[in-house]
């Protein structure tokens, strides 16, 4: 069955450090897709990136990166030279392929993440 | 646009009451999903609608939720009656569909749901 595992619950960190959340997936999928979202104190969930299995390019959008490993079934997320406004719970997700297609989301626990300035 | 609206934003009940949820998706959107987060469970798939037909009902906890899309722009989830254990916050979201594929999808604000 499908699973997403983000090992780190919470991690404090000084603001302009960088810190990577981890997240591995399990699948028996050949296709699927990745996902991060961020939830910051005011509770709506807010889309990050999307990614699809057979493309393991890096990304980098501003101070944030996303590593795609499928050797190792990771999508780590790193955030660099972070700041008191990444302050926030971040969820990886799996897409689940189903008589639908790929849109039904498995969810991990979710990192929760504090920057101190 | 104005993204998935979402209401009540709060809403507090006894044990017992019918409760219902609303949800606006984004215009042009053809699927919506149901989810409900709680700090046991997480975030946890309800059920999701395709063009306003339920595709996947699997994750609805049980008979007394129930959930209706009568057209492109509206839908909601009842219960009836409510528990105390059905506590949490209910997000809608909703997505372009792409076969063979998913699309991100874009989440409501949320209604946080207390049951006395």
């Amino acid at each position: 069955a499908q699973k997403v595992t983000q090992a780190q619950t919470e991690i404090s960190v000084v603001e302009k450090e960088d810190v990577t959340l981890d997240c591995v997936y399990e699948t028996r999928d050949t296709t699927y897709y990745l996902f991060w979202y961020k939830q910051p104190p005011s509770g709506e969930l807010v889309f990050l990136i999307r990614r699809n299995s057979f493309d393991e390019q890096n990304e980098i959008s501003g101070r944030y990166s996303w590593n795609f490993q499928k050797s190792t079934s990771s999508f780590n997320f790193t955030i660099t030279a972070s700041q008191v406004v990444d302050s926030a719970v971040y969820f990886c997700a799996l897409s689940e392929s189903d008589t639908g297609g790929y849109n039904k989301l498995i969810f991990g626990a979710g990192t929760r993440l504090a920057v101190h300035p | 646009d104005a993204g998935v609206i979402q209401s009540p934003r709060h809403e507090v009940t006894e044990m017992g009451q019918e409760v219902t949820l609303r949800c606006k998706p984004i215009s042009g959107h053809d699927y919506l999903f149901w989810y409900r987060q709680t700090m046991m469970r997480g975030l946890e798939l309800l059920i999701y609608f395709n063009n306003n037909v339920p595709i996947d009902d699997s994750g609805m906890p049980e008979d007394r939720f129930s959930a209706k899309m009568p057209n492109a722009s509206f839908s909601t989830l009842k219960i009836q009656p409510s528990e105390p254990r059905d506590s949490a916050v209910y997000f809608c979201a909703s997505s372009f569909g792409l076969a063979g594929g998913a699309y991100e999808q874009y989440f409501g604000p949320g209604t946080r749901l207390t049951v006395t």
